[in-house]
């Protein structure tokens, strides 16, 4: 089992460019998760899909958009990337809504300029 | 507003002490708290405290809810340079919400 993958593992974009960053489980959970990871910040929920199909804002969703394309596959999508999106991406998954542990990628360091 | 504040936001220690992170947490309906380790890359899970499992332990690490201080702490002792990271509390209700963390340094 590869677990959580994410693509790509860095990214320079300029100001105004667009990405689209991809996260796959193959563990056959039913949760994905997207969150930003800024020095001081903790980590902050961007979106969630809770379940195939659905999929919820969290905390800080303004610029962002995601597809939960199948079971396995949840991408975040960055249409005009701004300065203020510079920051490490982890995608992570669980089993159910209900689980407790998840398990994230290994992350995607995104620096706009 | 949910939300959980962990304490210090970073530590230095010296191989061999003992360590005392901090975690307390204002939810509206608690179903668990969560400690992970993040090293360099992505969290990785270390325990799980509920209303029924309160203590947990593993090796050097141990961690306590304290439901009526609705806080956590996790001790780390005769630590080793391989605990340096940082330390993060999660709350599992309805929402996931992580603390910022705590950043540890061990040195040699």
């Amino acid at each position: 089992n590869a677990g959580v993958t994410q693509t790509p593992k860095f990214q320079v974009l300029k100001t105004g460019q667009s990405m689209t960053l991809q996260c796959a489980q193959d563990m056959n959970h039913n949760s994905m998760y997207w969150y930003r990871q800024d020095p001081g910040m903790g980590l902050r929920l961007i979106y969630y899909s809770a379940s195939e199909g659905t999929t919820d804002k969290g905390e800080v969703p303004n610029g962002y958009n995601v597809s939960r394309l199948n079971k396995r596959e949840f991408s975040l999508r960055l249409e005009s990337a701004a300065p203020s999106q510079t920051s490490v991406y982890f995608c992570a998954s669980l089993r159910d809504f209900r689980s407790y542990e998840q398990y994230f990628g290994p992350g995607t360091r995104l620096t706009v300029t | 507003e949910d939300k959980v504040v962990q304490s210090p936001l970073s530590l230095v220690v010296h191989e061999g002490d003992t360590v005392t992170l901090n975690c307390s947490y204002e939810v509206t309906n608690f179903r668990s708290l969560l400690w992970y380790k993040q090293e360099k890359k992505a969290p990785t899970f270390l325990f799980m405290l509920t209303s029924s499992g309160i203590e947990k332990k593993s090796g050097r690490l141990s961690s306590i809810l304290d439901k009526k201080e609705l806080s956590s702490i996790l001790n780390i002792t005769a630590t080793q340079t391989g605990d340096s990271a940082i330390y993060l509390c999660v709350n599992r209700d309805d929402k996931i919400i992580f603390g910022k963390g705590t950043r540890l340094h061990i040195l040699p």
